[in-house]
């Protein structure tokens, strides 16, 4: 399968512990985005990366999150002493330049 | 940044071609008007995109007027495996397109 791959799929953590999600883009393409979906709502931008370069980032982005794409291949985002507010489901997708978005299956986090 | 409008929720039968209609009243020139579908607990998927006229594909068809502030995507002969949430999504760059809640298309036997 040559499409956008995250890891975990599923990921239960305590409040306050830090957790970190993998993405692999498509291989060719440079541009790669985080969204964050809640329940019954579309998906909300976080961040995107053209090669290594982190372009822009959502007010959504708190001081909590970060995110990395050292090579311009994978990314990860991390978010810092969880809260229950950041349960979601995270997903990464890529894209060529700004040719139609691809995107993976989703990271499910609970924050119990 | 152009916003759209689209129906809640809708119902229709297997067999039946299902015409789903996005209101975008602010287009811009160089916008293109993009389709997902996404199932539960996972993530969207890329139906169609397009800038002017129509477009089809093997999955959809996609219409849209010279005034370009709305189309119509229109799937036909759907089946149980096409109930999900369809988006409308209007703009340039991925970054900037705005996604609402979608429609929620059920289809029933």
């Amino acid at each position: 399968d040559t499409g956008v791959s995250q890891d975990p799929r599923h990921k239960i953590t305590k409040r306050g512990q830090n957790v970190t999600f993998r993405c692999d883009p498509i291989s060719e393409h440079n541009r790669l985005y985080w969204y964050r979906q809640t329940l019954g709502q579309g998906p909300e931008f976080l961040t995107y990366f053209q090669n290594e370069a982190q372009l822009e980032k959502s007010r959504l982005l708190s001081d909590r999150f970060s995110a990395e794409r050292p090579k311009g291949s994978f990314s990860t985002l991390e978010i810092q002493r969880t809260e229950q507010g950041d349960s979601a489901m995270y997903l990464c997708a890529s894209s060529l330049a700004d040719r139609v978005a691809f995107f993976g299956q989703g990271t499910r986090l609970t924050v119990v | 940044l152009a916003k759209t409008t689209q129906p809640i929720s809708m119902d229709s039968y297997e067999g039946q071609e299902v015409n789903i209609t996005c209101s975008h009243n602010n287009i811009a020139t160089n916008d293109y008007i993009t389709w997902y579908q996404q199932f539960p607990s996972q993530g969207p998927r890329f139906i169609i995109q397009g800038y002017k006229t129509k477009v089809t594909n093997e999955v959809a068809s996609l219409f849209i007027p010279a005034d370009r502030k709305s189309s119509t995507l229109s799937l036909p002969r759907v089946s149980l495996s096409d109930t999900a949430v369809y988006y409308c999504l209007v703009g340039v760059s991925n970054y900037q397109l705005i996604w609402g809640a979608g429609t929620k298309l059920i289809i029933k036997p």
